[in-house]
């Protein structure tokens, strides 16, 4: 499994645009990008996930250039209930492969 | 559709006692997981079931063992609590592989 470097937390006022980047220099060419949400004493929950270019739901919008050594998970005009834990996990979708989840990034947002 | 159930919710053991965490998921996915979270970590990867039938060790295996006892249900033992297992205790369940995984409520465990 490839394993990514993210960075342990960042801060930001509400309103603003945050973007969390995550670097995975030896992911392979099944490997899928993901992103998770966690707030305090919850599980997890599933915010995007993609494999090149650009994805963008009603949350966030994943890119992902060229090389796919890299990812920024944006988060636009943030608000104070986005302050939790963000996760970047890679690795490949077939049956049998499980996810390796790292420490994570605590956001921080502030009014 | 209830999703991932995870019982008991919160669980006091001392030292050496045994005990049975239950997971159930409604989704009808493959793939279920026992992941554990200590404080200020990210979640460690304990045993993993690709399908029913099959079971697979993670970061953290020992000192656990685990059961798919059908395409519901996949338990997690601790046979023997020590200390270093007090943490909290999540299961969750995807449709194959690493595509979205959908997270229980969790179990928080003390063993004095």
């Amino acid at each position: 499994l490839a394993k990514t470097t993210q960075p342990i937390s960042m801060d930001s006022y509400e309103g603003q645009e945050v973007n969390i980047t995550c670097s995975h220099n030896n992911i392979a060419t099944n490997d899928y990008i993901t992103w998770y949400q966690q707030f305090p004493s919850q599980g997890p929950r599933f915010i995007i996930q993609g494999y090149k270019t650009k994805v963008t739901n009603e949350v966030a919008s994943l890119f992902i250039p060229a090389d796919r050594k890299s990812s920024t998970l944006s988060l636009p005009r943030v608000s104070l209930s986005d302050t939790a834990v963000y996760y970047c996990l890679v690795g490949g979708r077939q049956a049998g492969t499980a996810l390796i989840f790292g420490k994570g990034t605590t956001l921080s947002v502030s009014s | 559709n209830a999703g991932v159930t995870q019982t008991p919710k919160f669980q006091v053991l001392k030292t050496g006692q045994s005990m049975t965490l239950q997971c159930a998921q409604d989704m009808n996915h493959n793939s279920m997981y026992w992941y554990r979270q200590d404080p200020g970590m990210g979640l460690r990867l304990i045993y993993y079931s690709a399908s029913e039938g099959t079971t697979d060790k993670g970061e953290v295996p020992n000192g656990y063992n685990v059961s798919r006892l059908n395409k519901r249900e996949f338990s997690l033992r601790l046979e023997s609590a020590a200390p270093s297992q007090t943490s909290v205790y999540f299961c969750a369940s995807s449709e194959q592989g690493t595509k979205e995984q959908f997270f229980g409520p969790g179990t928080r465990l003390t063993v004095l």
